[in-house]
Formats: structure tokens, C-alpha cells, sequence
């Protein structure tokens, strides 16, 4: 089992959706996460953090985590096609810097 | 964009051959790393470094080296370019700002060996 799983998609929505991304993890231990978004042929960009239980938002963006579930997802509202990217999850320990990633989902937003 | 370049963007290289990947920074970051991306298998941590000359193993290390003799610089190595090491390949840096510390990437290297 990895220690991150992640739903590889594709997510196929129409312009205008709220979408959904989640990971879920084996680790209780983990304390960061963090939601990455990668275009096409390009490196991944930091896109929400956040540190322990409970909601971030940031714009369109919120980001949810669960410990209690092992599970934290990524909230898009009204979603557009410049959305359209793999989102990646992370996370990581306290005491570390080493990340470990979800394997991304792609994620397609149609006019 | 955390002022991250690397060298070249694209390679194409025969079984058996040295390549040498270049990561390149701007703001003096202590932390840097290299990582692999492959379908199914996502970002994979293959050597970081933690300053000059401080640098330690991954989980997917096998068949890489690295070297850091500038802070700016960090050199990814496949000493003989083998087909399972064809992959996208990534530097990162790490940052620490007050409450969040966390890696910025660079645009990649996409690696072809034949």
C-alpha cells in the first residue's frame, strides 16, 4: 500500500463546476500538506499549505484536511479551463523536509 | 518561480553514456533536491543536499551521484545512462518562511535514452 493515494483521473467538468480532489494517507503521523498544480510540460507550483486539521481557503482554492479520516481534499469553485493541470497532494512530517507525494490527478475543465 | 533554472531541458542519449543534469538557483536556498516523475509513480525523491558538499541518498538513488561545490549549483549525474532512467526530471529547492516551510520546482528536464 502506498502511503499516499491518489485518484489518477481524468476528472472531466464543465466550466462554471465545483470540483473535488482528494488523497488519502496511511500515516497519522503526517502534520503539513500540500496541493501542487502542474501544467502540461511544466514543473509543479504550490498552489495551497496548510498544517494540521481544518479548512484554508485562498480565492477560488480551499483546502480541507481530516485527520480523524486520514483524508484531505482540494475544493475548486467556479472552476475554469485554465484549471485544467494534474494536482498533485504532499505531505510531510514535523521533524522533516522530505515530501511525499500523491501520483496527481488530472484534472480537465471544458467551456 | 523560486529562481530555478535547469540544464538542458530536453536530452537525448544512448544506453551507456554520462549525463550530467544542472539545477541552477538564485537565492542562496541551503536545501535542494532531485526528483524523478514517472506515470503511475509520481514524484520520487532521488538525492538532496543540504549545503556544499552535503548531500545524502533518496529512495530511487541507484544508478545517480550528485555533487554540490557551490550553493547556486546541483549537479544530477547518471554516470551510465541506462532505459528505466528515461523520466521527467525536477530540482526543488526548499524555502522557509515563518509557518510554512515547503519546495519550489523548476520547469524539469525531460531525459530520452535510447
Amino acid at each position: 500500500q502506498k502511503e499516499v493515494e491518489q485518484d489518477p483521473g481524468p476528472l472531466s467538468v464543465p466550466e462554471g463546476a465545483i470540483v473535488s480532489l482528494n488523497c488519502t494517507y496511511s500515516n497519522s503521523a503526517f502534520q503539513y500538506f500540500m496541493w501542487y498544480r502542474q501544467y502540461s510540460r511544466k514543473g509543479p507550483e504550490l498552489l495551497m499549505y496548510t498544517y494540521s486539521s481544518g479548512n484554508k481557503e485562498d480565492g477560488r482554492f480551499t483546502a480541507q484536511v481530516d485527520k480523524s479520516s486520514k483524508y484531505i481534499s482540494l475544493f475548486i469553485r467556479d472552476s475554469q479551463p485554465s484549471d485544467s493541470a494534474t494536482y498533485l497532494c504532499a505531505m510531510r512530517f514535523s521533524n522533516t523536509d522530505k515530501l511525499i507525494f500523491g501520483t496527481g490527478t488530472r484534472l480537465q475543465v471544458f467551456p | 518561480d523560486a529562481g530555478i533554472t535547469q540544464s538542458p531541458r530536453h536530452k537525448v542519449t544512448e544506453t551507456g553514456t554520462p549525463v550530467t543534469l544542472r539545477c541552477h538557483q538564485t537565492e542562496n536556498h541551503r536545501y535542494m533536491y532531485w526528483y524523478r516523475q514517472d506515470p503511475g509513480h509520481g514524484l520520487r525523491l532521488i538525492h538532496y543536499s543540504y549545503g556544499v558538499k552535503d548531500t545524502d541518498k533518496g529512495e530511487v538513488s541507484d544508478g545517480y551521484s550528485v555533487s554540490r561545490s557551490k550553493t547556486e549549483d546541483f549537479l544530477l549525474t547518471l554516470e551510465s545512462a541506462t532505459s528505466s532512467q528515461t523520466s521527467v526530471y525536477f530540482c526543488a529547492i526548499s524555502e522557509v518562511a515563518p509557518g510554512m516551510e515547503t519546495q519550489y520546482f523548476g520547469p524539469g528536464t525531460r531525459l530520452l535514452v535510447l
